[in-house]
């Protein structure tokens, strides 16, 4: 069982660039997240998606694009990037079902932009 | 709004000493708190919930009790062994809609010498 899986895990990029992150998840949740991990910050969520066709921004949006295409995967965009955006970010998923509401993280990706 | 506040690190222990990783929270209602754990490298994997006023959420050695009329949720556990070197988060999910987002602490790094 995979879980949640985000590819790529590393990746440079020039200020300027574009790039996609993706995530997948095979537990047919119907949540999905992408959070930021900055040192002394824990984790900001950057956008979320409560279902297939849906997305809504979370608390630092600003930069990035998303889109949730197919139930198990939740794409996040960069189009132009910018050193700021240099993180780790992680995906994660959960179900709709408040008793069950566990997030499910990915191995997270890490990015540099120069 | 919501908010976490947990104690910051680096906490440095030697085996088998004592842990608390204090946490406390601002939210309305009754929120669900969680701990989460951090292995270097790794994504965020949950360590222990509760959901409601005065259940104690316990995984692995760790507890941690849902103190309403302090709104804390200290994470304790009696005998530190080196493979809980980790960055632990402790985090709320809001207890009102279907708003399921987790608003984190920033984390707090363990490190446990031998």
């Amino acid at each position: 069982n995979a879980g949640v899986t985000q590819t790529p895990k590393f990746r440079v990029l020039k200020t300027g660039q574009s790039m996609t992150l993706l995530c997948a998840q095979d537990m047919n949740h119907e949540y999905m997240y992408w959070y930021r991990q900055d040192p002394g910050m824990g984790l900001r969520l950057i956008h979320y998606s409560v279902g297939e066709g849906t997305t809504a921004k979370g608390e630092v949006p600003d930069g990035y694009n998303v889109s949730r295409l197919k139930k198990q995967n939740f794409l996040l965009g960069l189009e132009s990037a910018a050193p700021s955006q240099t993180s780790v970010y992680f995906c994660a998923s959960s179900y709709e079902d408040r008793a069950k509401n566990i997030q499910y993280f990915g191995a997270g990706t890490r990015l540099s932009v120069l | 709004g919501d908010s976490v506040t947990q104690m910051e690190g680096p906490v440095t222990l030697s085996e088998e000493a004592f842990l608390t990783i204090n946490c406390t929270y601002t939210a309305t209602g009754y929120p669900s708190l969680f701990w989460y754990v951090q292995y270097p490298g790794e994504g965020l994997q949950l360590l222990l919930k509760a959901t409601k006023a005065d259940d104690k959420g316990s995984n692995k050695g760790f507890e941690a009790t849902y103190r309403k009329e302090t709104t804390s949720f200290h994470l304790e556990k009696g005998s530190v062994q080196v493979s809980d070197s980790a960055v632990y988060f402790c985090a709320l999910s809001p207890s009102g809609g279907s708003n399921y987002k987790l608003t984190f602490g920033k984390g707090t790094l363990l490190t446990v010498n031998p």
